[in-house]
């Protein structure tokens, strides 16, 4: 597609269920990232794949938080026995290659909210 | 380890005035900085970047901004504002590490008031 597209783009969640959002990405980019948006709050790092490998996972907050990525294309993040503190926006981006000066593009988000 | 910080949480301007948003970082090596735009509801929007070369850095919508090292600052400026410039504005720099990735600032919201 033209752009980096998420879904879904609102999710509400009872806490404890598992949650998966999705992110596809622009044609060609080799790198994706996630991030986190709290109200209130500034853009959070969570991972970065370049192709279906993710080299940095440093952002992940705990062992609920996992990702990955398909083809070199598609990327699922998902939460595990989601809490009340994971309510967030979920923001996918996107950009050619890691290791250029780029900017990334990002998606519109996933709103998660968590009853 | 890089940061970016932006010291105002909201900046209220008159329409037709110009505006600033501030924004100043820390880095070790040379900075890749980075201003993106936030609509209610919306993704990221990218503005400008700077990279190396000319410290006025032009971007879209009429924006521009200003890279000072000695001040260590990348402040985003438009010379006459729209009320339709209000919206959330990010800072970032480019991480260290050669992954690519961004840190980013807490945002300011910008208000302009006709």
């Amino acid at each position: 597609g033209a752009g980096v597209s998420q879904s879904p783009s609102n999710k509400v969640t009872e806490k404890g269920k598992d949650v998966e959002l999705r992110c596809d990405p622009i044609s060609g980019h080799t790198a994706l990232y996630w991030y986190r948006q709290s109200l209130g709050q500034g853009l959070e790092f969570l991972i970065y794949f370049q192709g279906n490998s993710a080299p940095d996972k440093s952002g992940l907050p705990s062992d609920r938080f996992s990702a990955e990525r398909t083809g070199g294309s598609v990327s699922t993040l998902t939460i595990q026995r989601t809490q009340q503190e994971d309510s967030a926006v979920y923001l996918c981006a996107s950009s050619l290659t890691g290791v250029n000066t780029g900017e990334l593009f990002f998606g519109e988000g996933s709103r998660l909210t968590v009853l | 380890a890089q940061s970016v910080a932006q010291p105002e949480d909201q900046v209220n301007v008159a329409e037709g005035n110009p505006l600033t948003v501030k924004c100043t970082y820390s880095v070790s090596g040379n900075p890749y900085l980075f201003w993106y735009v936030q609509y209610p509801n919306r993704g990221l929007q990218f503005l400008l970047k700077y990279i190396t070369g000319d410290n006025l850095v032009k971007g879209s919508y009429g924006f521009e901004a200003e890279f000072n090292k000695s001040q260590t600052s990348f402040h985003l400026k438009k010379p006459s504002a729209l009320v339709s410039d209000s919206a959330l504005y990010f800072c970032a720099v480019r991480d260290s590490s050669n992954t690519g990735k961004l840190i980013f600032g807490q945002g300011t919201t910008l208000q302009v008031k006709p």
